[in-house]
């Protein structure tokens, strides 16, 4: 089935500096990805959705430029999280639809991001 | 306003069965998703319905009513390690995923 690979697992970094999470289909072109933080004991939140080759459309309240998205190519796309501070300490996952499969939505590992 | 509805929480013993509800009223309807997502990691896809009805996959059934926007997953022969949270997520008229906060499943001895 359809894989996505995710990196890094985990990251720890010191507030204010940036941190890049990469998202790559690794068997499939993902025209298409999505990026969403989950806080302990809570659901998934949808952050935006990635379109290759185009801006990423945001949900409300999610800011564009702390969360900077690049889908330069069908296979990969990345979340910047610009100025970290600690509470956006979260665990982010991607996701891609497989367009080959009714199930589609297969999952990247996560990333466990701790600001310090 | 879009709203998945799910159990917080729910206790089972091993060998036992467990159905985990899900209510769902959304702007639109292209399938239902239920997933499994342990401590830490991402989900994993367990099932999908489009159609009314029940699925069985081997110890994990879903079942689906789009009139009464109603479905559950039961889990039969539980084991330890089902112990995990189960996230009904419905897919609306955009093709956007909405999320329900996850069902806790804990499973003693």
């Amino acid at each position: 089935g359809a894989v996505v690979s995710q990196h890094p697992s985990w990251v720890i970094c010191k507030s204010g500096t940036s941190v890049k999470i990469e998202c790559r289909s690794l068997d499939f072109q993902a025209t298409t990805m999505f990026w969403y933080r989950q806080f302990p004991k809570q659901s998934l939140m949808l952050m935006a959705t990635s379109n290759e080759g185009s801006k990423a459309t945001y949900e409300q309240g999610v800011e564009k430029d702390k969360f900077l998205i690049n889908h330069a190519s069908l296979t990969l796309s990345t979340l910047t999280v610009t100025s970290a501070h600690p509470e956006d300490s979260s665990f982010y996952i991607c996701s891609a639809r497989d367009p080959n499969s009714n199930y589609g939505y297969t999952f990247g590992s996560g990333t466990r991001l701790t600001v310090v | 306003g879009q709203n998945i509805d799910q159990p917080t929480e729910m206790t089972a013993t091993e060998g036992a069965i467990v159905q985990i509800n899900c209510t769902y009223q959304t702007s639109g309807f292209n399938g239902l998703f239920w997933y499994q997502q342990h401590a830490g990691e991402a989900p994993t896809f367990l099932s999908y319905n489009v159609l009314d009805g029940l699925e069985e996959k081997g110890r994990f059934s879903s079942f689906l009513s789009r009139s009464k926007g109603y479905s559950y997953l039961l889990l039969k022969e539980l084991q330890m390690k089902d112990s995990a949270s189960y996230l009904c997520a419905v897919m609306d008229s955009n093709y956007q995923l909405i999320w329900g906060a996850g069902t806790k499943l804990i499973i003693k001895p």
